[in-house]
């Protein structure tokens, strides 16, 4: 069956770090993946994609790998600051729908 | 330009009761969708609408939820009889689909608990 995996468990780094999350898939052949923020309270804000054909982008601070052979995307936060603190979801496109099915999500805490 | 809007922020009822949850959709997006997230499935997606028209409302858990879109600006999720196993956290989002890849705009939801 198909399943999108992040960490369940919340990665705690230290302010300035690099924060790396993972999400892994199974029988999914993505054409692309997102990555989306959510903060307690709010709705997921849509953060970057990348498409099948890219191994990397980069926005700002942000940046997104996307492995089609280990079926893995890595998302990293550069220097990270307590303000990134929230919980980070990836998305998969789903068999051709366009229509992607979300990861449960993974909770970022940056420490001061 | 105004985001994903929806009402009410906090449902709180009791078993048995309707409950109507309200989307309005960003201006000129032709995808809506309705999710809801809990902590043991994350978020589900419940039914999507193309151009006002459902199009897929396999994740809709029972007969008791229904969704209608009368137009392009509105949305409404209702699940009558409410069960306390309904309670979560609903989420309306839309957009803009062209090239099939684009993001979609969340709201901040609706809070349901159902007593």
């Amino acid at each position: 069956s198909q399943k999108i995996e992040q960490n369940s468990e919340a990665l705690n780094i230290q302010e300035g770090k690099t924060a790396t999350l993972t999400c892994n898939y199974t029988n999914y052949s993505p054409a692309y993946l997102q990555w989306y923020r959510q903060d307690p309270g709010r709705g997921p804000v849509f953060l970057l994609l990348i498409r099948e054909n890219e191994k990397e982008k980069r926005k700002e601070r942000l940046k997104v790998t996307f492995d089609t052979t280990l079926k893995q995307s890595l998302f990293h936060i550069t220097a990270s600051q307590p303000a990134d603190s929230a919980t980070y979801l990836c998305a998969l496109e789903s068999g051709g729908s366009y229509i992607p099915t979300f990861g449960r999500g993974t909770s970022l805490i940056v420490h001061p | 330009d105004a985001g994903v809007i929806q009402s009410p922020r906090h449902e709180v009822t009791e078993m048995g009761q309707e409950v109507t949850l309200r989307c309005k959709p960003i201006s000129g997006h032709d995808y809506l969708f309705w999710y809801r997230q809990t902590m043991m499935r994350g978020l589900e997606l419940l039914i999507y609408f193309n151009n006002n028209v459902p199009i897929d409302d396999s994740g809709m858990p029972e007969d008791r939820f229904s969704a209608k879109m009368p137009n392009a600006s509105f949305s409404t999720l209702k699940i009558q009889p409410s069960e306390p196993r309904d309670s979560a956290v609903y989420f309306c989002a839309s957009s803009f689909r062209f090239g099939g890849n684009q993001p979609q705009h969340f709201g901040d939801g609706t809070r349901l608990s159902i007593l």
